[in-house]
């Protein structure tokens, strides 16, 4: 069990990019999520995964965020276009649990976008 | 919408002292609650949790209380040590529900 690794750690582009992240998640978990947080609040939910089904989308999830798990393994998390509102820590987490819970996180993308 | 909230911001204690932080929230549909720990540039690190079936849970060196007639949630941390400084964060689950909505979090200051 060598836990969540997320790739990259630290992210700097310019506003108006495309930028992806991955996530690999530990080991025969089925669930996987995606959260999103800034500098003082705690982590808020974008999307989650069930193997390769994606269940569930925030609101905070716009038209530009589109994340996948095509194999039911890693994921991928794009937003295109960057906005600087867009700058933060993107954390994964992933479940061993069908009910959503202990999850464990990953070390987060952090993304700034300038 | 409903929301967990944390009452105090930044809590400050002497090393071998125990720590208490407080944790509030207003869903009464919730039926699991769960502590993690967030040291600086890492993910959240689970602590313990707790099932809505329950009262108390005790864990090393931590326990989880529940007091669900006041929607109220902490943890104890005992015999404090410099290495539990970090950010608090608790996070309920509604029931039925298949995610975590956390709150906002508490600073734990250890002082030696």
């Amino acid at each position: 069990d060598t836990g969540v690794s997320q790739d990259p750690r630290h992210k700097i582009t310019k506003r108006g990019q495309n930028v992806t992240f991955r996530c690999d998640p530990i080991s025969e978990h089925n669930r996987l999520y995606w959260y999103r947080q800034t500098l003082g609040q705690g982590p808020e939910f974008l999307t989650y995964f069930q193997n390769e089904a994606q269940l569930e989308k925030s609101r905070l999830l716009s038209d530009r965020f589109s994340a996948e798990r095509p194999k039911g393994s890693f994921s991928t998390l794009e937003i295109q276009r960057t906005e600087q509102g867009d700058s933060a820590m993107y954390l994964c987490a992933s479940s061993p649990d069908r009910r959503g819970e202990k999850l464990f996180f990953g070390s987060g993308t952090q993304l700034s976008v300038l | 919408g409903e929301s967990v909230g944390l009452h105090l911001p930044t809590l400050s204690v002497q090393e071998g002292d125990n720590s208490i932080i407080n944790c509030a929230y207003s869903n009464s549909a919730s039926d699991y609650f769960i502590w993690y720990k967030q040291e600086s540039g890492k993910g959240p690190q689970f602590i313990i949790d707790i099932r809505s079936n329950m009262d108390k849970r005790q864990g090393q060196r931590v326990t989880v209380l529940l007091n669900k007639t006041v929607k109220h949630l902490s943890l104890q941390i005992a015999a404090t040590q410099p290495g539990d400084s970090a950010v608090y964060f608790c996070a309920e689950r509604t029931g039925g529900g298949n995610k975590l909505t956390f709150g906002t979090g508490t600073q734990l200051k250890v002082e030696l």
